[in-house]
């Protein structure tokens, strides 16, 4: 059975702090994995890629990767309050198959 | 804005209405997707489209129905629709037919069934 869990938050930090987000997944077989941002009533949103073990960056975003352990995270520095949103992990499933997490509500505080 | 383009962005209609949701991307993507998201959940697969062939179909009502006449669009057929129809209808796009390639998205469709 396919899954990908995420807490469901809300996750609350203070304007400048550091945001940690959590996803693990079920199939060892996965081998790439994504982060999408979702505001709400919007469409998701890209913001990182990520295929090997590791740390990848991209801007204010890090996402980590941990085959071994079967998670993948996302860290967002100096957040800001237009962070506040949903972000979706997202899990390949089989050749052409995207499985989603149910997504964790981000609350950035002025 | 998003280089899918979906239209139209809000459709009401009732249980007897045949209507038609459109997706078109000019990005030279080969797969393209339609998703459904209910209030509050994770996007759902329905269909995939991969070099204009139907490859993957979710076990979806036959009241949908999915076409993909050229490599730059994709439809989405509804007839006798249901309430529990009522969601966001996302298409996306990816380069390859790979899972390993990112799908970007559309702004969907909002489709509410009277």
């Amino acid at each position: 059975q396919k899954e990908v869990e995420q807490n469901s938050g809300p996750l609350s930090v203070p304007e400048g702090a550091i945001a940690s987000l959590n996803c693990t997944y079920s199939d060892r077989g996965s081998q790439s994995f994504f982060w999408y941002r979702q505001y709400s009533g919007k469409s998701p949103e890209l913001i990182m890629s990520i295929y090997s073990n590791g740390d990848k960056e991209d801007g204010r975003f890090t996402a980590q990767l941990n085959k071994a352990s079967q998670y993948v995270s996302l860290l967002i520095r100096d957040s800001q309050p237009s962070d506040s949103a949903t972000y979706l992990c997202a899990v390949n499933w089989g050749f052409q198959k995207l499985v989603f997490g149910t997504g964790t509500r981000l609350l950035v505080s002025p | 804005d998003t280089e899918v383009t979906q239209t139209p962005k809000h459709l009401v209609m009732g249980m007897t209405n045949k209507k038609s949701l459109k997706c078109e991307q000019h990005m030279g993507h080969r797969a393209m997707y339609w998703y459904k998201q209910k209030a509050k959940k994770p996007p759902e697969l329905m269909f995939v489209y991969s070099y204009e062939k139907l490859s993957i179909n979710e076990s979806v009502p036959s009241r949908f129905s999915p076409e993909c006449p050229n490599s730059s669009l994709l439809n989405l057929h509804l007839h006798a629709l249901q309430p529990e129809d009522s969601a966001l209808y996302l298409c996306a796009s990816s380069q390859g037919q790979g899972a390993g390639q990112p799908q970007h998205f559309g702004d969907g469709t909002r489709l509410s069934i009277l």
